[in-house]
């Protein structure tokens, strides 16, 4: 059974940059036709797509967050990381990693970790 | 940009209910499209995909339906287990963008 784990700092100052890292476990990070995303979702307020990274190493990113967004893969440690540089309170969320499906659904998430953006 | 939109925002039923959750999408997206559950403090979960395909594990009483601009989700025969807030997703192909509805509220009479 695929596992995700979300780990990282759970409070970031402002304009400071939050790094996220997902392990993924009972599957491999490279198999072919899977991607590796972030969601994330602010208090109380829906989903929000950041990212992804394909299993051959592209990355694709939603516009809206594109200029401070990087999602890079260590196979080695099977796991997936995002850095979101010059944050702001407006980032503060829930941040979940998900595994893609054929490029069309999420079907295997991680449990989610609370970032909160504060001095 | 694509957008979607769900409704109703926020829906009142009782256990045994039927209920329907429409999503409508701003452009033509084919089939791709997605439905999620979510409980509080929890993941979302998928329930359905390519608009109708349900995903393993999840119960018969969960549908889908629907292609181009509108979607459906419906729920036979609700219960408890199932009070939660839904989501819709899509995939814009190129380039390559993930959208989700503004999720609806489904809660107990």
């Amino acid at each position: 059974q695929l596992q995700l784990q979300e780990s990282g700092s759970g409070l970031v100052k402002p304009s400071q940059t939050l790094s996220l890292t997902c392990a993924v476990s009972g599957g491999s990070i490279s198999s072919g036709g899977y991607s590796w995303s972030w969601i994330r979702q602010p208090p109380g307020k829906g989903l929000e797509w950041i990212g992804y990274i394909y299993h051959s190493g592209s990355t694709y990113y939603n516009p809206s967050l594109k200029s401070r967004v990087t999602i890079s893969v260590d196979r080695s440690k099977n796991q997936f990381s995002l850095k979101l540089s010059s944050v702001t309170a407006a980032d503060t969320a829930v941040y979940y990693c998900a595994r893609i499906r054929g490029r069309s659904d999420f079907d295997y998430w991680g449990q989610g970790t609370l970032v909160t953006v504060s001095s | 940009d694509i957008q979607l939109t769900q409704s109703p925002s926020f829906l009142s039923a009782s256990v045994g209910d039927r209920v329907t959750i429409t999503c409508r999408a701003s452009q033509g997206i084919s089939s791709y499209l997605a439905w999620y559950q979510q409980k509080p403090g929890k993941a979302p979960k998928l329930l359905i995909y390519a608009a109708s395909t349900l995903q393993s594990g999840v119960p018969s009483r969960f549908s889908g339906s629907g292609s181009g601009t509108e979607f459906t989700l419906t729920i036979s025969s609700l219960q408890p287990e199932d009070f939660a807030t839904y989501y819709c997703q899509q995939l814009n192909s190129y380039p390559p963008m993930y959208t989700f509805g503004q999720g609806t509220k489904l809660e107990i009479k």
